[in-house]
């Protein structure tokens, strides 16, 4: 029940954008989007509810297709200061899942 | 500053012992999460707590409990520690007990167990 999260690991030059991909074998009432940076607790990015929406925060945006149970969040221009676990995380009925987690690093 | 604050922010114990770690929610959140992780791992969630009643279960061991106060503080006891036990615990809150909102955690609780 846990999403999948892909790719599990990612490096990027500054500037360059990038996607991450959240799967889910369940119906997804909603999807969140964290970062933690490492040792720090995962700050909240978005949240999308069902419907198909397409949120933005900055230059870090995010869809949600509940019918292919998927969410992509898409970085655009990445910073230094995108480093950092990217974690999606599902509602299905009252339960919450984190994913499984994808690891960006932006290097000059 | 999230909001959510937790103590202690380290600690360090022997196998065997109990320790609690504590959470206060964000004012005006009504629910507590409490997750653990450990080293380059995920977040595995352990227990939620709605307006001081147990909303959900999550992969908690029955060596460890929690609760919820009527000041919607909240507790999470851990006994007879493992090695296995070390971990950073993190606390959420939300407003509300669904999915509908997003959670704000707390800086963490990273248990040391010697």
């Amino acid at each position: 029940q846990q999403p999948v999260q892909s790719p599990q690991a990612v490096i990027l030059r500054e500037g360059e954008d990038a996607v991450i991909n959240c799967s889910s074998s369940k119906a997804l009432y909603s999807v969140h989007w964290y970062r933690q940076k490492h040792g720090e607790a995962p700050v909240f990015l978005m949240i999308l509810l069902k419907g198909g929406e397409q949120k933005g925060h900055d230059k870090i945006s995010a869809s949600f297709n509940e019918k292919k149970q998927q969410s992509s969040l898409y970085l655009t221009a990445s910073q230094l200061s995108y480093s950092g676990t990217y974690f999606c995380g599902t509602v299905t009925g009252n339960q919450f899942y984190f994913g499984t987690g994808t690891s960006l690093t932006v290097i000059p | 500053d999230s909001g959510v604050t937790q103590t202690p922010k380290h600690l360090i114990t022997a196998t065997g012992q109990r320790v609690t770690l504590r959470c206060s929610p964000r004012s005006g959140d009504l629910s507590v999460y409490w997750y653990q992780q450990s080293l380059d791992q995920g977040l595995q969630f352990l227990i939620q707590y709605y307006n001081g009643e147990e909303r959900a279960k999550g992969n908690i061991l029955e060596r460890f409990s929690a609760q919820q106060f009527p000041d919607l503080h909240s507790e999470l006891n851990l006994s007879s520690l493992e090695l296995g036990d070390s971990a950073l615990y993190f606390c959420a809150s939300s407003p509300s007990s669904g999915g509908g909102y997003g959670y704000t955690f707390g800086s963490g609780t990273r248990l040391t167990v010697v």
